[in-house]
């Protein structure tokens, strides 16, 4: 069965420590893994896409990372306001277009 | 702002109900998504068209339909509501039918009493 799974489920920091956040994927034909960050009651707002293994993206205190089985988000030096619930999803062969979501990563920085 | 729009932003109504979510593309996108989150499901892709013609259907109710208008904007048909029915519906938008980012819109909040 296709799946996207994300781990930890919930992620405690304090302010400057520098943590990573896991999605593993097992899907045939990956097309592209998204990585989205989202606010409580607002939409999923687009990070990262990467393509291929060995793709890295970086943008301010992020970095997203790809392998042939799973991705990583860096979150280097976080700070209070990058606390959010972070999403990854596939689109791969037998998705038509469509993305399949993880359940996501809830984080939470302390100052 | 990601420049999709969702109207309205919150809806309440009872069971047995029917109610229309309506989105907006950004400029240009020619692919519009649906998806429900729930608190216990996660995000769950419902339906997609591409430029007027339905795409690709997930696990969406035969109670659920939804349309892409010419213009482009897409709405979204609930009906014979449940109190199930209640969590956060969002739209997205791409450019192309595959592998392109999707951009989402801030959701409508359902409520069914």
């Amino acid at each position: 069965e296709d799946q996207v799974t994300q781990s930890p489920e919930a992620l405690r920091l304090q302010e400057g420590e520098s943590s990573s956040l896991n999605c593993s994927y097992t899907v045939s034909g990956l097309r592209g893994l998204f990585w989205y960050r989202q606010d409580p009651g607002k939409g999923p707002e687009f990070l990262f896409t990467l393509y291929s293994a060995g793709e890295e993206k970086e943008k301010e205190r992020l970095k997203a990372t790809l392998t042939k089985k799973e991705s990583f988000l860096h979150i280097t030096a976080p700070k209070p306001e990058d606390s959010a619930t972070y999403l990854c999803a596939c689109n791969y062969g037998g998705s038509q277009g469509n993305l399949i979501f993880g359940k996501g990563t809830k984080l939470s920085v302390k100052p | 702002d990601s420049g999709v729009t969702q109207t309205p932003k919150h809806l309440i109504t009872a069971t047995g109900q029917r109610v229309t979510l309506r989105c907006s593309p950004r400029s240009g996108d020619l692919s519009v998504y649906w998806y429900q989150q729930s608190l216990d499901q996660g995000l769950q892709f419902l339906i997609q068209y591409y430029n007027g013609e339905e795409r690709a259907k997930g696990n969406i109710l035969e109670r659920f339909s939804a349309q892409q208008f010419p213009d482009l904007h897409s709405e979204l048909n609930l009906s014979s509501l449940e109190l199930g029915d209640s969590a956060l519906y969002f739209c997205a938008s791409s450019p192309g039918g595959r592998a392109y980012e999707q951009y989402f819109g801030p959701g409508t909040r359902l409520t069914v009493t």
